[in-house]
């Protein structure tokens, strides 16, 4: 099965709202990072947290990492409409080629207002 | 400074035609990724360069598909004989520094291909 999965696959809630959306993964990480993709477009990277790091934040962005469940949150708080995008988790191996992403099928996230 | 610039933006190709993807990466980053996205699903990794070398091929097909990253000019990933299933959105990303775990990859905006 598939490497990194994000539920939900979809999430709609309205403006000022907060957001969580989860990560699985299946192999041993040395961090996962989030990116955030509006429609049509490139990706951005939001946020990096290492193995060893358990939380982590960044303006409204909070991150959890829970390596013994291979699992991670994003949370956004007091969302905005601007918000609204889809959101990859991405992992980078252990082993291997070190710089290689392995991304998750990401939350589609729509803010109304 | 210009972020990594990817062209055509859109590419439309009937089948058994070439297809030629260019990226040029952020000044001052050496070191190249193409992704492939293909409709609501996620990137899949496709192939790592540096200048001159291919550091990593895992994720591109044995067949049809191949990059490279010059001394000079852009990364260029082509597809040869195209086929519907090679419509996507193809990714390319760099980063400034060796193979690092923390290197951040920048985005280029993509280009997609319709094969039609």
């Amino acid at each position: 099965s598939q490497q990194g999965e994000e539920d939900p696959q979809a999430l709609s809630i309205q403006e000022g709202e907060n957001a969580t959306m989860n990560c699985s993964y299946k192999t041993s990480i040395n961090n996962l990072q989030w990116y955030r993709q509006n429609s049509g477009r490139g990706l951005v990277h939001l946020i990096l947290i290492r193995s060893n790091e358990r939380e982590k934040h960044s303006g409204r962005l909070r991150v959890t990492l829970d390596t013994s469940k291979k699992s991670s949150s994003l949370l956004i708080t007091a969302s905005r409409a601007a918000d609204t995008a889809s959101y990859f988790c991405a992992t980078v191996p252990n082993t291997g080629t070190a710089s290689k992403l392995t991304f998750g099928t990401g939350t589609r996230l729509q803010v109304t207002l | 400074n210009a972020g990594v610039m990817q062209n055509p933006r859109h590419l439309v190709r009937r089948r058994g035609q070439e297809a030629r993807l260019r990226c040029s990466p952020m000044k001052g980053h050496s070191h190249v990724y193409w992704y492939r996205q293909l409709p609501e699903e996620g990137l899949k990794f496709m192939v790592y360069l540096q200048k001159e070398n291919i550091i990593d091929e895992s994720g591109m097909p044995k067949e049809r598909f191949s990059a490279e990253f010059p001394k000079e000019g852009p990364s260029i990933l082509r597809i040869q004989q195209v086929v519907r299933g090679d419509s996507a959105a193809y990714f390319c990303a760099s980063s400034p520094r060796p193979g690092g775990p923390d290197n951040e990859q920048f985005f280029g905006p993509g280009t997609r291909l319709t094969v039609l």
